[in-house]
């Protein structure tokens, strides 16, 4: 099966853009978690989504949004950048179901703001 | 505020020893327990998961949970140099991780 998937690898903005990440997860799993990367905070939980539904959400500001398509694919959005948004944005997939919930990430998307 | 707790280490272990990697918790309704390996650079990789109290064995790996003490532990024997990484430690009790900020091991040849 193949991995986690997320577009682009790397990206360069400038501050008060906006941008927009991909993430397609592994074949069957419909359960979408992001993750927010930094060298001082590590890893902090953005939002879930399942079933095109948000079920949680972390403790971030209204500018980082997301979605989840029919497919499973999702996407999250980050408006006005900040240059505290500089970090690597992980999107993992899950099963999320029959007792699994182990979680697979991919390769993830370096944002640097500028 | 649900807290997960490693060491950052580095923990420094000599080739063909064995590694001991801890992380307690905060949130006693956690259900779900992970163990991440990541490489400088590379995106989190999966090595464990366990769900109830005991010992879980896989390869080299044994990952032990004890819910009372709220303490969740990885052994990796026999380490190699290709495991000089950063163990991450996560905890889940709904459909979030939450990570603790990892432990540093450096396996000496």
């Amino acid at each position: 099966k193949a991995g986690v998937t997320q577009t682009p690898r790397y990206l360069i903005k400038t501050r008060g853009q906006q941008v927009t990440l991909s993430c397609s997860p592994i074949s069957g799993h419909r359960s979408v978690s992001w993750y927010q990367q930094t060298p001082g905070q590590g890893l902090q939980f953005l939002f879930e989504y399942f079933s095109e539904t948000q079920r949680n959400k972390g403790n971030f500001p209204g500018r980082f949004s997301g979605r989840q398509f029919s497919n499973s694919r999702s996407e999250m959005n980050v408006s006005t950048l900040e240059l505290g948004d500089s970090a690597l944005y992980l999107c993992a997939s899950s099963l999320a179901q029959g007792g699994t919930y182990e979680q697979y990430f991919g390769p993830g998307t370096r944002l640097t703001v500028t | 505020q649900k807290e997960v707790e490693q060491n950052s280490g580095p923990l420094s272990v000599p080739e063909g020893a064995i590694a001991s990697l801890n992380c307690t918790y905060s949130d006693r309704g956690s259900q779900s327990f992970f163990w991440y390996r990541q490489y400088s650079g590379k995106s989190p990789e999966l090595i464990m998961s366990i769900y109830s109290n005991g010992d879980k064995e896989d390869g080299r790996f044994t990952a032990q949970l004890n819910k009372a003490s709220q303490y969740v532990s990885l052994l990796i024997r026999d380490s190699q140099p290709s495991d000089s990484a950063t163990y991450l430690c996560a905890v889940s009790s709904g459909y979030a991780l939450n990570f603790g900020k990892g432990t540093s091991l450096l396996v000496t040849p």
